[in-house]
């Protein structure tokens, strides 16, 4: 049971928008930044987003981030096949620790 | 252009020690904490620890699941972030990755290694 809720699973077809949603608490998302990660089968996780909106160099402007409240959101437009991987949200939580949604896998119909 | 590259996974009997490495490059590591994380199979992602840089005094901090038995140290002069893990348990077998912390603040990670595996038998 993770401390951040995602959906397990969501899907849309190319070309569309998908919303990935991430629900905490105040002791995490409420009053803390929160980060966004893909990961493709059997490689590393990427950073997507950080501090709730911002995106690393090099990450498309597809990819969006917003933040309410004691929960998070990540938008993929313009959804291209090579976006099917699985996607993690994550906070700093005041009991002092790091935690993880529990993943959300995108299929691109 | 920052590299991590995690070391030190092997298969390893329950009860037992073990010592990962991340050796990284391209950044100034005394500048940034590190994070380890862990992947078991089929699963999320997981939190085991991490360290501050000197300048926080190298505090570390650790999941519920691994304090008391996991140790994070760092090596400022090789570049290098560690994870000792003690009295290793059939559970603790997952893939460990090794990431920058995000400067400022314990935000976010920007950096991650390939991972190692370790896998522990009973």
């Amino acid at each position: 049971q993770s401390v951040l809720t995602q959906p397990p699973s969501v899907s849309a077809a190319p070309g569309q928008k998908v919303t990935i949603s991430c629900s905490g608490g105040t002791s995490n998302i409420g009053y803390n930044y929160v980060s966004w990660y893909q990961q493709f089968p059997g490689t590393a996780p990427r950073l997507l987003i950080y501090e709730n909106n911002k995106r690393p160099s090099g990450i498309p402007d597809r990819f969006s981030g917003s933040k309410s409240g004691t929960s998070a959101t990540l938008d993929i437009t313009g959804l291209q096949t090579g976006d099917e991987a699985d996607y993690y949200c994550g906070a700093w939580d005041s009991s002092v620790s790091w935690v993880f949604g529990g993943g959300t896998k995108l299929t691109v119909l | 252009e920052v590299q991590v590259v995690e070391s030190g996974g092997e298969l390893i009997k329950a009860g037992r020690s073990l010592r990962l490495s991340c050796t990284t490059s391209g950044f100034s590591f005394g500048d940034y904490a590190m994070g380890w994380f862990r992947q078991a199979p089929g699963k999320g992602l997981e939190w085991v620890g991490f360290i501050r840089n000197k300048a926080y005094g190298e505090k570390a901090d650790y999941a519920a699941s691994v304090r008391g038995r996991f140790v994070i140290s760092r090596d400022d002069s090789k570049s290098i972030a560690y994870l000792q893990m003690n009295t290793l348990k059939t559970e603790d077998t997952a893939v460990y990755y090794c990431s920058r912390v995000g400067v400022p603040g314990l935000n976010y990670f920007d950096f991650w290694g390939q991972g190692t595996l370790v896998t522990v038998s009973s």
